[in-house]
Order: structure tokens, then C-alpha cells, then sequence
């Protein structure tokens, strides 16, 4: 069972260029969640989501910045117009279906992929 | 107010040390909650889920206060591969991570 990836690892974009990150879950886990480390910082929340839905996008920018998980295919950290302060590193994780019992919240616990460093020039 | 707070250290131990680190959260409704490790610019990897019972493994033992929101991670006869940071981790929908407490063993 292949962990979580994240492809590219490494991504150098010139201002006002795109990047799309991707982020594919281990096998069976429907959750996806999207995280911001800026060098000497710690884990900043960005974005929960489904399948085909967005559950709490309170972490995200207002602007340029925007997350799908398509019912088919990756999930995908979309940051238009990029800026110098968006250099840093993205790491998504993902996490099994959540059922209704209290076993089912227990040990759900998140699993990381290596994350792609994102450098604006 | 942040969801979950840590002492940002940084730790420094002697080898075979015993060192501590502790958090605190404040969504009361909070079900689960994890220690993660991450090393310098790697994804951080699940360390142990955290019991309400309290729970070891090996070296490390996490205990869990829920009358007072309280995580602890202790960590018992220190190694020089301990050195990482640690992340005290609440899941509530989603994952609330502190911003870990750093711990460097010293030979």
C-alpha cells in the first residue's frame, strides 16, 4: 500500500506564475488535508476536504489560493499570481473514511507525504 | 487564541536523559489525539496516538488529562536519534497541530 504522494517534490515558479501541487491519498482514505511549513515554523492548517467537497477551508488565503479532490483523480493546491512570501513547504495528508462510532475517531490518525517545496523566484 | 499550545523549547538533554514535554488544547470536545515527530525538513510521521487511559511504547509514554485539556509525551533514557521536533496533535473534523516542541540530545 503506497503512502501518501505528493508530486513535485520540489517546484521553483517566477512571480505571478501558477502552481499546482498534487497530492494523491494512501489507497482507502477519503480525507485530504493540506498544511503550509514556512521555514523555522510549524505545521499551518490550510484545508480539509472530501471527495467532491470542501469541509473547513479556514486555513486558506482569501485570495489566489484554491483546493479541489476530485471524485476521480489527485487533489490538487492550486496557488495563482505566486509571491515571494508563498515560498515554502506544502505538505498534505490523508486519513481513513470516519464512521459514526467512537472506535471508528480513534486512531484515525494522519498520514503525511513528503511535501513539495515550493520556491518563488 | 491558538487550539493547541506548546512550549516551543528548545530542549536540550544529555544522552540518557529523561525529558518531558506538555500541551494543552481548548476545544473540550476534542476526540483524538496524537504525537507526531518531524525532522528537519521531512513530513512529520505519527510518534503514538494518545489514550485516555494512558499509553506506552518502549521509551515513550503519553498521558492525557481531559479535565484540563492537558497532553504530556515523556520520554525515557534519551537517544541521540530523539533529536526532532515534536508536534502535539488534536483532531477535531481536523487535525489542530501545536507548533512542537524542539529536543536535541546531546552526546
Amino acid at each position: 500500500n503506497a503512502g501518501v504522494m505528493q508530486n513535485p517534490r520540489h517546484l521553483v515558479r517566477r512571480r505571478g506564475q501558477e502552481a499546482r501541487l498534487r497530492c494523491s491519498p494512501m489507497k482507502g482514505h477519503s480525507h485530504v488535508y493540506w498544511y503550509r511549513q514556512l521555514p523555522e515554523e510549524g505545521l499551518k492548517f490550510m484545508v480539509y476536504l472530501q471527495k467532491e467537497n470542501i469541509i473547513d477551508e479556514s486555513g486558506m488565503p482569501k485570495e489566489r489560493f484554491s483546493a479541489e479532490f476530485p471524485k476521480e483523480g489527485p487533489s490538487i493546491l492550486r496557488i495563482q499570481q505566486v509571491v515571494r512570501g508563498d515560498s515554502a513547504a506544502y505538505f498534505c495528508a490523508s486519513s481513513p473514511i470516519q464512521g459514526p462510532r467512537l472506535v471508528d475517531l480513534m486512531n484515525t490518525e494522519a498520514f503525511f507525504g513528503q511535501g513539495t517545496r515550493l520556491t518563488v523566484v | 487564541r491558538k487550539e493547541v499550545e506548546q512550549d516551543p523549547g528548545p530542549f536540550n538533554v544529555p544522552e540518557g536523559a529523561t525529558v518531558a514535554f506538555n500541551c494543552t488544547y481548548s476545544n473540550s470536545a476534542s476526540q483524538s489525539f496524537f504525537w507526531y515527530r518531524q525532522d528537519c525538513r521531512k513530513e512529520p510521521k505519527l510518534l503514538m496516538s494518545v489514550y485516555s487511559s494512558g499509553n506506552e511504547d518502549g521509551r515513550f509514554t503519553a498521558q492525557l488529562n481531559r479535565a484540563s485539556q492537558y497532553i504530556s509525551l515523556l520520554i525515557r533514557d534519551s537517544k541521540l536519534s530523539d533529536s526532532a521536533t515534536y508536534l502535539c496533535v488534536v483532531k477535531e473534523g481536523q487535525f489542530y497541530f501545536g507548533t512542537g516542541t524542539s529536543l536535541t540530545v546531546i552526546p
